[in-house]
């Protein structure tokens, strides 16, 4: 059984620019949720797919957007990168009718902004 | 506005001493709270969790209790290990469904000295 899988591990990226993050899923698992931790701040909810729909999102703004493919498999797409979009981005993955201490992270994506 | 609450960034404990690590949540909406630990480079790890029905909840050496009316949880680890130092996170969920999304606070740092 594989664990929950992102890449890449870092990124540099310019302001303006856009990034697509990648991140399998825990074998089995179909709802995957992202999240964003900020410096010195806790992992912020970004928004969570479940059968390749968005089913539920944080407040950020649209230039956030994400995928999910028949194999489970989901990507994070942020258009026009601003300095402060530089974080840690983690996804976790889980069952629909799980719970959520069954909910996995992984490793997370480092994206700088410059 | 913060709803998840963790106002101590860092805990120092000897090793085999408790640590007691708190959390405050401002939304009386939540039910169901989550303690997760982090190491660098990876992924929270979900570590304990307990329901807004019940005010303590057990596993090992670590215990976590509610005081829904303070609307406070603080995790209790002893004895405390080296193996313990990490980031700690207290996490909030409307529902314990996987389909539900985590509010985190910031974490607090804890060090067990040898």
């Amino acid at each position: 059984e594989t664990g929950v899988t992102q890449s890449p591990t870092h990124l540099i990226k310019t302001r303006g620019q856009q990034v697509t993050l990648r991140c399998s899923s825990q074998s089995g698992h179909n709802t995957v949720s992202w999240y964003q931790q900020a410096l010195g701040q806790g992992p912020q909810f970004i928004f969570q797919y479940y059968r390749e729909e968005e089913n539920g999102r944080g407040n950020f703004p649209p230039r956030f957007s994400g995928l999910q493919f028949p194999n489970y498999s989901s990507e994070l797409n942020v258009n026009a990168l601003e300095l402060d979009d530089s974080a840690l981005y983690l996804c976790a993955s889980s069952l629909a009718m799980g719970r959520l201490s069954e909910q996995y992270f992984g490793p997370g994506t480092r994206l700088t902004v410059t | 506005d913060q709803q998840v609450k963790q106002n101590s960034p860092s805990l120092s404990v000897q090793e085999g001493r408790i640590s007691i690590l708190n959390c405050d949540y401002t939304n009386s909406m939540f039910d169901y709270f989550l303690w997760y630990k982090k190491y660098p480079a990876e992924g929270p790890t979900f570590l304990i969790s307990i329901s807004s029905i019940k005010d303590k909840n057990e596993d090992g050496r670590f215990t976590v209790f509610l005081n829904k009316s303070a609307k406070h949880l603080s995790l209790h680890i002893v004895p405390s290990q080296p193996g313990d130092s990490a980031v700690y996170f207290c996490a909030a969920s409307w529902s314990a469904g996987a389909n539900s999304k985590l509010t985190f606070g910031k974490g607090i740092t804890l060090s067990v000295r040898p």
